[in-house]
């Protein structure tokens, strides 16, 4: 089966500039996850869509960040404006979203977006 | 809350020596124990897990041992080859659902020849 798509692989952007990333599932996968991981850190949740749903979005710097999931396959994450400290991998996931996904170990990782901000 | 303790890296071994990376945890409920591995320029793979006490994970000679006594889900290879230089993390995922995992701050292994 295909994995999980994202694009870009790379960006660099300058401080203030804004940002989109963009991740296509596994087909099937219902539950869709957004992580930010930091050089030498574990990655951290941002969002977690249930179809087109948001379930958990306590950690997204909502004054700056922003995401959607249209049609609840293809997600989009979006920083606007971008700091420094938003350097980082964004990672996406995507699970089967029923226990029995978690429990045979259903999750998929894409390769992730590294993005600079200079 | 949910988390996750991980040894600090990196962690530099002879090829053929024997690995350890612990890896403690602090969960409510009956959570579900993952290693993912992340080798260089790579996306995240998961490398075993385990879903329940006493369960051992187990793949390409890694193993892991669930031990909800001592909330602890170390991971082991009796011989590690150039080829397991990577990054690996510890994760849980609480026993409640199509919920995100938890992540440690990742270890890095360096095999040397």
């Amino acid at each position: 089966e295909a994995g999980v798509a994202q694009s870009p692989r790379y960006k660099i952007i300058e401080k203030r500039q804004s940002v989109a990333f963009w991740c296509n599932p596994i087909s099937g996968h219902a539950t869709l996850y957004w992580y930010q991981q930091i050089l030498g850190q574990g990655p951290k949740l941002l969002i977690q869509f249930q179809n087109n749903g948001v379930v958990d979005d306590s950690q997204l710097p909502k004054d700056r960040f922003s995401a959607e999931r249209l049609k609840g396959v293809d997600s989009t994450l979006k920083i606007q404006p971008a700091k420094l400290e938003d350097s980082a991998v964004y990672l996406c996931a995507s699970s089967l979203g029923t226990w029995a996904g978690t429990e045979y170990g259903g999750y998929t990782f894409g390769s992730g977006t590294r993005l600079t901000v200079v | 809350g949910n988390s996750v303790t991980q040894m600090e890296g990196p962690v530099t071994l002879s090829e053929e020596a024997f690995l350890t990376i612990n890896c403690t945890y602090t969960a409510t409920g009956y959570p579900s124990l993952f290693w993912y591995v992340q080798y260089p320029g790579e996306g995240l793979q998961l490398l075993l897990k385990a879903t329940k006490a006493d369960d051992k994970g187990s793949n390409k000679g890694f193993e892991a041992t669930y031990r909800k006594e001592t909330t602890s889900f170390h991971l082991e290879k009796g011989s590690v080859q150039v080829s397991d230089s990577a990054v690996y993390f510890c994760a849980l995922t609480p026993y409640s659902g199509n919920t995100p995992l938890v992540f440690g701050k990742g270890t890095r292994l360096s095999v040397i020849a």
